[in-house]
């Protein structure tokens, strides 16, 4: 079966630090890939997606980046945290159509 | 453009009462639409999904939701409420074009009381 793991489950930075947020999947290949970002009280913002290693689309410009160095390994990352980067980070996977998609547990950053 | 609008921000009911979340869709197209769950600082679960067939669709924990073209709605109902359903709910609608991408509403807070 297919499984998500995303990695810390929370995670407390100062601001100017850098970022490195990792989502793996196992089960499948050639999945899709997405980073949501849920902020307080707010619905959620897609912000990266991947088709595909070396693939990446951005839905919003910001201060973090994406990267997919493998097939199933997904990486949020940020060279200097602003305040307004806190909040919930979801990886998801989707195997395309009408599927809908698998979400990991989430990552809570906190920048102080 | 595709887009949801969840009418509620917060719903309350009573424990064995039937819950009712509103969600209404925008799209040009016969639309997918899903409903996640999202229970306190966890990942989002899918409840049901409509992909053009039945237009009433069950889900998991005797949630169902119905498609109704004429209204644009897809609402999500459930007969009783239990003290578990209390979470947030999110709908959905899947964007044309490529990658398969999602689109959120911003979510009704289920809360549920003895």
């Amino acid at each position: 079966s297919q499984t998500i793991h995303q990695w810390p489950a929370t995670l407390v930075q100062p601001v100017g630090s850098p970022l490195s947020l990792e989502c793996t999947v196992e089960g499948t290949s050639n999945p899709n890939l997405y980073w949501y970002r849920q902020a307080a009280g707010r619905g959620l913002q897609l912000l990266f997606y991947s088709v595909g290693i070396g693939q990446i689309s951005s839905e919003v410009p910001q201060n973090l980046s994406a990267s997919r160095p493998q097939d199933r390994q997904f990486i949020l990352s940020s060279k200097k945290l602003l305040l307004s980067d806190s909040g919930f980070y979801l990886c998801a996977w989707s195997g395309g159509g009408d599927y809908g998609y698998t979400f990991g547990s989430g990552t809570r950053l906190t920048v102080v | 453009a595709q887009s949801v609008t969840q009418l509620d921000s917060h719903v309350s009911v009573s424990e064995g009462t039937p819950v009712l979340l509103r969600c209404n869709y925008s799209s040009s197209y016969s639309p997918s639409l899903f409903w996640y769950v999202q229970h306190p600082n966890k990942g989002l679960q899918l409840l049901l999904k409509y992909t053009s067939a039945a237009t009433l669709v069950k889900g998991i924990n005797g949630f169902e939701a119905e498609f109704k073209k004429s209204e644009t709605s897809f609402h999500l109902t459930k007969p009783s409420a239990h003290m578990s359903d209390a979470a947030e709910y999110f709908c959905v609608v899947r964007l044309t074009g490529g990658g398969n991408k999602l689109t959120f509403g911003t979510g009704t807070q289920l809360k549920v009381e003895l």
